[in-house]
């Protein structure tokens, strides 16, 4: 169970373009979903934090306007990179937490590697 | 405020010699404590949690972690490496729920024949 479903695993495209990713929780509902980004060799790092049905919050230096965040259902979360350009290119990972108190952790989605030329 | 510090960016051991993948801890709460182990180009699988309950925690694949909190510690071991353990691991703490969580550098684990 606590399944999460990343979309695409990778994407290729040039530099300019927009770039949506889906983060769907499979078989349970997640009221609050996270997005990270991880450099090479690196940890992860939390970009924001997405209740269902409000706005996301983003941490420090993220840019709201460049990287969008939509959770429009309790399964399904976007991240949409706008305009990307090559300093964009990471990989990209959700989590799920789910909201019934059942004291399970975060469930991560298994990533999206986003190459920007 | 929490942090974690994993005190070793690379770990190698041979096939069939013990692990230990050391992490420390610093937190404001009573903490609860994960190790995620992440293989390339996925995303983060959970190994084994700490929630308060038993100090010695058995997690998958033959992992466990013991938490000590005298040493603000959270070591993960194993007595015996297989090459399918090669793999980036994660010490990673939280707070009130899960809903903070804070990701050690890690520590990538390199298992020789």
């Amino acid at each position: 169970g606590a399944v999460v479903s990343q979309h695409p695993s990778w994407v290729i495209c040039k530099s300019g373009t927009s770039v949506k990713i889906e983060c769907r929780s499979l078989d349970f509902q997640a009221t609050t979903m996270f997005w990270y980004r991880q450099f090479p060799k690196q940890s992860l790092m939390l970009m924001a934090t997405s209740n269902e049905g409000s706005k996301a919050t983003y941490e420090q230096g993220v840019e709201k306007d460049k990287f969008l965040i939509n959770h429009a259902s309790l399964t399904l979360s976007t991240l949409t990179v706008t305009s990307a350009h090559p300093e964009d290119s990471s990989f990209y990972i959700c989590s799920a937490e789910s909201g019934d108190n059942s004291n399970q952790p975060q469930h991560f989605g298994d990533g999206t590697r986003l190459s920007i030329l | 405020a929490q942090s974690v510090t994993q005190l070793d960016s690379h770990v190698s051991v041979s096939e069939g010699t013990p692990v230990l993948l050391r992490c420390n801890y610093s937190s404001s709460y009573s903490p609860s404590l994960f190790w995620y182990v992440q293989h390339p180009n996925k995303g983060l699988q959970l190994l084994l949690k700490y929630t308060s309950a038993a100090t010695l925690v058995k997690g998958i694949n033959g992992f466990e972690a013991e938490f000590k909190k005298s040493e603000t510690s959270f070591h993960l071991t194993k007595p015996s490496a297989h090459m399918s353990d090669a793999a980036e691991y994660f010490c990673v703490v939280s707070g009130k729920g899960y809903s903070t969580l804070t990701f050690g550098k890690g520590t990538m684990l390199l298992v020789s024949p």
